[in-house]
């Protein structure tokens, strides 16, 4: 989990509130990710940016709302349009470098409870 | 559309026994193939992976994985199980998503559970 910092680890909300979670590197890497795992569904891809300024839809974007104002920080917002929010969701981060291979590095997660 | 299957939901092994994940992929061009792991309520950690040269790839952990071709499949191998290496497994694949972008597409993970 080194390098990558996401907080809280559990957050709980109650229905129709938005909440943002947070996810921090310090690798200096240029490409993140967001997230969602459910219990026997592995991990599907909510958002990503490969770079500052920049940020683009993954496979269940509906729901969730990113930016990428510093290159170190990318965070979540999970809106109250989320149907059913409750997921454990995890960061991941990769250097971007030309010919690199995109190994991900990932957070230690925040687990979501919708009340 | 370019995916990785992981055919098993559980593998249960005895501690000591050499321990097999599976993982098949589908996807046009050479993969690039990946194998993580997650202990309960963390983040996934990389084991190892596959890009271009010999087969068999040694990971982390005494983990190694195999790739072969002809099989589609990257199966996840240990000679001897250990009770520390109950966890979930992910095999995962990089997908182009455009303009010389990728993404990981992952399998929905393996529980693997050592016996003592």
């Amino acid at each position: 989990d080194g390098g990558i910092t996401q907080s809280p680890k559990y957050l709980f909300r109650k229905e129709g509130q938005n909440v943002t979670l947070s996810c921090e590197q310090n690798l200096n890497h240029d490409a993140m990710y967001w997230y969602r795992q459910d219990p026997g569904q592995g991990l599907r891809l909510i958002y990503y940016s490969q770079i500052v300024n920049d940020f683009q839809k993954g496979d269940i974007a509906e729901g969730y709302s990113v930016s990428r104002e510093k290159k170190e920080s990318f965070p979540l917002t999970v809106t109250s349009a989320q149907k059913n929010p409750t997921a454990f969701y995890l960061c991941a981060s990769t250097p971007r470098r030309q010919g690199g291979t995109d190994t991900q590095y990932f957070g230690p997660g925040t687990r979501l409870t919708v009340l | 559309a370019q995916s990785v299957a992981q055919p098993e939901d559980q593998v249960n092994v005895a501690e000591g026994n050499p321990l097999t994940v599976k993982c098949t992929y589908s996807v046009s061009g050479n993969p690039y193939l990946f194998w993580y792991v997650q202990y309960p309520n963390r983040g996934l950690q990389f084991l190892l992976k596959y890009i271009t040269g010999d087969n068999l790839v040694k990971g982390s952990y005494g983990f190694e994985a195999e790739f072969n071709k002809s099989q589609t499949s990257f199966h996840l191998k240990k000679p001897s199980a250990l009770v520390s290496d109950s966890a979930l497994y992910f095999c995962a694949v990089r997908v182009p998503t455009g303009a010389g972008s990728y993404q990981l597409t992952f399998g929905k993970g393996t529980k693997l559970s050592v016996i003592p």
